[in-house]
């Protein structure tokens, strides 16, 4: 099956910093990547996501990048704000009739007012 | 319009119980997925219907089982409870199967084993 690895587990960056978080996965069938925001006790919501014919995409001060050579794709959140605290997932899918999605462990991203 | 419902929020059972967990999905969506997240990791992957019928399943036991009704709302079912089986049940909607349908999660039922 699908390994989606991500990394930092924890981000700590100063108000106006970028963020940037990093996620692997194994199978080079995955074409489908969402990013997921969880704020404490709240429901995953998705902020953003990229399919594999697409390299990278921008949405305000939110973007992705996606390297299927490497199977590779990066978060990166422009000119953080305090509201942008809480933990970040990363996903993968493979359309394989269900399109379940696996997870990584999640980063943890604090922004220091 | 109304996010993905699920009820109930908490619930507290002992081992051995068995519980029902619901979930009403967005209105118009036809696809319903149900996630397992144990405090500190990513949504595990348990079960996806599209069309009253079991799409995918994960690497869950046998005792976890589910359906969709006709309404295209879902109940999961966890007999023979386990402490292990404490953990935020996720449920989450869109409108097909295919990867070009985004998937929109509801807050969770929190269960909690004794």
């Amino acid at each position: 099956g699908e390994n989606v690895e991500q990394h930092p587990s924890t981000l700590s960056v100063q108000e106006g910093d970028s963020a940037v978080i990093k996620c692997t996965y194994s199978d080079s069938a995955s074409n489908y990547f969402p990013w997921y925001k969880q704020e404490l006790g709240k429901r995953p919501q998705l902020i953003i996501d990229i399919r594999s014919n697409v390299g990278e995409k921008k949405d305000q001060r939110i973007a992705v990048t996606l390297n299927k050579t490497a199977k590779h794709f990066s978060l990166h959140i422009t000119e953080t704000q305090p509201e942008d605290s809480a933990v970040y997932f990363c996903a993968a899918s493979i359309r394989t009739g269900a399109n379940n999605l696996f997870f990584g462990t999640g980063t943890r991203l604090t922004v220091i007012p | 319009d109304a996010g993905v419902t699920q009820s109930p929020t908490h619930l507290i059972k002992t081992r051995g119980q068995h519980v029902t967990l619901r979930c009403s999905p967005i209105s118009g969506h036809k696809s319903v997925s149900w996630y397992q997240q144990v405090l500190g990791q990513g949504p595990q992957f348990i079960f996806q219907y599209y069309e009253k019928e079991e799409r995918g399943r994960g690497n869950f036991p046998d005792r976890f089982s589910a359906r969709q009704f006709p309404n295209y709302s879902s109940e999961l079912n966890v007999n023979a409870l386990l402490l292990g089986d404490s953990a935020l049940y996720l449920c989450a909607s869109s409108l097909g199967q295919g990867i070009n349908q985004p998937q929109h999660f509801g807050d969770g039922t929190r269960l909690s084993i004794l």
